[in-house]
């Protein structure tokens, strides 16, 4: 079966600080994109951050990073410079590339809270 | 250009009743998803286009569950005889079509159903 698993249900930083979220998987495929979505309190699912997996280069977007480890399963996101906007809850997703099936494989979520 | 619209944003339905979920996909986007979320949890897919072809139904809960895209854009969610345990968020989404950056999805505001 394939899996997302945050382990962290709510997190927690100070305005300007750096917060990492985990998110590992499990999945048999070898080649799949990652996603993390951000859903502020207005609800509308944004995307943050996309990670190919055949791509050894952990991807960046401005304040959010991601630390990618294929073999390990593992695909946290940083944010650096946390800003009060940054509040919401954070969802973890991959995708496998094989086959015709482009549902998304979706974690339970991480609320994050930026406090001033 | 203009993302994903959704309507109605809210719904309320008294249980029994049938209810009718819009969702206009972003210009062009040949892919198209329906999920489901409850309060407090993360997305399940529920059914997958591509242009007018339903290719996955699989997350539909019943038959009381029905999703068409006649023509490949607009999709329709239809809910027959609606029960409390139907409440919740339903989100659409839609991609450009399968395969690279292309498997980025796009999602709209979501409809709020509530179930009386």
């Amino acid at each position: 079966a394939q899996t997302v698993t945050q382990s962290q249900p709510e997190m927690s930083v100070q305005e300007a600080e750096t917060v990492t979220l985990s998110c590992t998987y499990d999945t048999s495929e070898s080649n799949y994109y990652l996603f993390w979505y951000k859903q502020p309190p207005s609800r509308q699912m944004i995307l943050v951050i996309r990670q190919e997996a055949y791509k050894q280069q952990n991807a960046t977007e401005n304040r959010f990073s991601v630390n990618f480890q294929k073999a390990a399963k593992s695909f946290s996101l940083k944010i650096s410079d946390s800003q009060l906007g940054d509040t919401a809850m954070y969802f973890c997703a991959f995708i496998p590339t094989a086959g015709n099936n482009r549902k998304l494989i979706w974690g339970l979520g991480t609320s994050l809270a930026v406090n001033p | 250009g203009a993302g994903v619209s959704q309507s109605p944003r809210y719904k309320v339905a008294k249980r029994g009743q049938d209810v009718a979920l819009r969702c206009d996909p972003i210009s062009g986007h040949v892919s198209l998803f329906w999920y489901q979320q409850a309060l407090g949890q993360g997305p399940e897919f529920l059914t997958y286009f591509q242009n007018e072809a339903q290719l996955d139904k699989s997350g539909l809960p019943s038959d009381r569950f029905f999703a068409e895209r006649p023509e490949g854009s607009v999709s329709t969610l239809k809910i027959q005889r609606t029960q409390q345990e139907d409440s919740a968020v339903y989100l659409c989404a839609s991609s450009p079509v399968a395969g690279g950056h292309q498997d980025t999805q796009y999602f709209g505001p979501g409809t709020r159903l509530t179930v009386l």
